[in-house]
């Protein structure tokens, strides 16, 4: 079984559309992440959401719309998309624990191409 | 502010030769660290991960990793390299100082010559 699934694996679509991103985990994990990997491999957090509250929001456009329904799903929709949306999204579970022993649980990426 | 710094984009390596790669990290508090594998098209596979205790730690792959509070790094090491082992290696620190956030360097891209 998949830990953590994100779909679809490929997005493309055209500037100005409206998309939506999926993810799911199976590991019980409390919290989840979205993190962008630009073109340079960089990856950088955009919103964090523990048992589907909200605590890390990092300078992303209001664009950007996280949704937890529970805190197995972290879904990701995005407005008005532009030319710079285009990147690999990743969504990652963790479940925190007070001695750091918490590694992040990647899916495996959906690729976001705007045209 | 907290940071993770890789200052190696790119390395190459010939097969078989061993292999460092460089992880510094800014961070007041104890840092729990991790390595990270990219293959490429592929997520990120969780090769190892300091929390305490022994500050060398083990991975998969035959990798291991060697905590130094005093040069605030964390670099990551093999003896012998595969060429399966091409890929971008990402290394992060866990902060849990307010919200546990975690934070990447820009990874360091291997290349493995046959």
């Amino acid at each position: 079984d998949t830990a953590v699934s994100q779909t679809p694996k490929y997005l493309v679509t055209q500037m100005g559309n409206d998309k939506s991103i999926k993810c799911e985990q199976n590991l019980g994990h409390d919290t989840m992440y979205w993190y962008k990997q630009d073109s340079k491999k960089f990856l950088k957090i955009m919103f964090s959401y523990n048992n589907k509250e909200l605590i890390i929001n990092e300078t992303v456009p209001n664009r950007f719309s996280p949704k937890s329904p529970d805190k197995a799903h972290l879904n990701l929709h995005i407005n008005s998309l532009e030319l710079g949306d285009s990147a690999v999204y990743f969504c990652a579970s963790s479940q925190i624990y007070r001695d750091g022993n918490s590694p992040l649980h990647f899916g495996n990426g959906t690729r976001l191409t705007v045209t | 502010a907290q940071s993770v710094t890789q200052p190696d984009i790119h390395i190459t390596v010939s097969e078989g030769a061993s292999l460092e790669l460089r992880c510094n990290y800014s961070y007041g508090a104890t840092p729990y660290l991790f390595w990270y594998v990219q293959s490429p098209g592929q997520g990120l596979q969780l090769l190892l991960k300091y929390f305490s205790g022994d500050t060398l730690v083990q991975g998969i792959k035959g990798f291991e990793a060697e905590f130094k509070r005093s040069q605030s790094s964390f670099n990551l090491r093999k003896p012998s390299v595969h060429w399966s082992d091409a890929a971008e290696y990402l290394c992060a620190v866990l902060t849990t100082s307010g919200t546990y956030k975690y934070i990447f360097g820009t990874g360091t891209r291997l290349k493995v010559l046959a």
